[in-house]
């Protein structure tokens, strides 16, 4: 099962700020919290992750509270091509175990 | 920059023939990660491997599927005797270096009906 809690869909008017929440209180010391969205039927993309600190680069930020219970995957300026599934995820650093647990994820429906 | 490749990006199957999926990671990528998507669903884990080893197959069907990733070519992911319930997009995955920092680029995937 997902590690995580994303609300199932939101809505953001084309040229705003899309701000994704992402609940994940069972996180452990050494899990990343990644992100990533699938565009239709595409394959999935990656976006940005995180660990402690605030991230940023050309696609979204990540922000993390200080208790890395919680964070939010921000789109600064939304645009049509970026209504997609966005998935949260979090996922532990040197472990044997490869696999990204994607949950339901939230659908983003960017709105002209 | 070519990223993960698969081929083919559509495939036909009777029931009961074999399916073989191919994957070329990304230049430089040594980790490969196969997930399956049923339609209407979501993203399935299935088997994680890096050259000519097979390090987690925990979401593998137990029978009539295996993957190889060989020291030379593609990884591969078979599918012996298919069944309608395999009809499916599979994707690909590949990082640098084991997962957790590095994170996973997919490709286009490949949809596999079986008629």
């Amino acid at each position: 099962d997902a590690k995580t809690t994303q609300p199932p869909s939101m809505d953001c008017a084309e040229g705003r700020a899309a701000n994704l929440p992402c609940n994940h209180s069972t996180i452990s010391g050494n899990e990343y919290v990644y992100w990533y969205r699938q565009i239709h039927s595409q394959g999935p993309q990656y976006i940005i992750h995180g660990l402690k600190n605030n991230e940023t680069n050309e696609m979204a930020s990540l922000i993390i509270t200080e208790d890395r219970k919680s964070s939010t995957l921000i789109l600064p300026h939304a645009t049509l091509r970026d209504t997609a599934v966005y998935y949260c995820i979090v996922n532990a650093y040197g472990g044997s175990q490869g696999n990204l647990i994607f949950g339901k994820g939230t659908k983003l429906s960017v709105k002209p | 920059n070519a990223g993960v490749m698969q081929n083919p990006r559509h495939l036909v199957r009777r029931r009961g023939q074999e399916a073989r999926l191919r994957c070329s990671p990304m230049k430089g990528h040594s980790h490969v990660y196969w997930y399956r998507q049923l339609p209407e669903e979501g993203l399935k884990f299935m088997v994680y491997l890096q050259k000519e080893n097979i390090i987690d197959e925990s979401g593998m069907p137990k029978e009539r599927f295996s993957a190889e990733f060989p020291k030379e070519g593609p990884s591969i992911l078979r599918i012996q005797q298919v069944v309608r319930g395999d009809s499916a997009a599979y994707f690909c995955a590949s990082s640098l270096a084991g997962t957790g920092v590095y994170e996973q680029y997919f490709g286009p995937g490949t949809r596999l009906t079986v008629t």
